[in-house]
């Protein structure tokens, strides 16, 4: 069973940039996750989408970040501008039955 | 949502077994104890999660005491490879529209 991939691996961009990372869940998953992680920090939950529909996104800073999972399947994850402080890796999760949330690679972006 | 606190650091050697222990003195009734792990540059992966009493699989046990306001996550016989960062979540289930939410993790370093 392939698990969730996500893309870009790495991201280096400006700040006032804009800057879109990319998830594929696993095969049937209904429930997608972004999360944004900060060094030396456990995970932190963006935005939670069940099939195409939001679920929670009470700590997506809206003013900068979007997302968006059209069709229920893939997701992106946007970031417009983007600042020094956004510099983290990005996350994305999906989950079938409710026990476990099966993580991607992450992407590693880097504001300067 | 409950707090949960964790060694921040631990350190092992190979062979020996490693109990972790979490501290949730707010644990609703309806919590479930979660154990993730997480390698460096990857996301985080489902270990093992409990109610009450004990809980074992391939890779790990997980004790919870009758009061519940703590837990403790036993790795028996680690390697090299257990080394990451362990996290212990308390929530409800994500069946009951529970959610993640990470703390800052116990960095456990396993020695040669």
């Amino acid at each position: 069973e392939a698990g969730v991939a996500q893309s870009p691996r790495y991201k280096i961009i400006e700040k006032r940039q804009s800057v879109a990372f990319w998830c594929n869940p696993i095969s049937g998953h209904a429930t997608l996750y972004w999360y944004q992680q900060i060094l030396g920090q456990g995970p932190k939950l963006l935005i939670q989408f069940q099939n195409n529909g939001v679920v929670d996104d009470s700590q997506l800073p809206k003013d900068r970040f979007s997302a968006e999972r059209l069709k229920g399947v893939d997701s992106t994850l946007k970031i417009q501008p983007a600042k020094l402080e956004d510099s983290a890796v990005y996350l994305c999760a999906s989950s079938l039955v409710a026990v476990e949330q099966y993580f991607g690679p992450g992407t590693r972006l880097t504001v300067t | 949502l409950a707090k949960t606190t964790q060694p921040i650091s631990m350190d092992s050697y190979e062979g020996q077994e490693v109990n972790i222990t979490c501290s949730h003195n707010n644990i609703a009734t309806n919590d479930y104890i979660t154990w993730y792990q997480q390698f460096p540059s990857q996301g985080p992966r489902f270990i093992i999660q409990g109610y009450k009493t004990k809980v074992t699989n391939e890779v790990a046990s997980l004790f919870i005491p009758a009061d519940r306001k703590s837990s403790t996550l036993s790795l028996p016989r680690v390697s090299l490879s257990d080394t990451a960062v362990y996290y212990c979540l308390v929530g409800a289930p994500l069946a009951q529209g529970g959610k993640l939410i990470f703390g800052q993790g116990t960095e456990l370093s396993v020695k040669p």
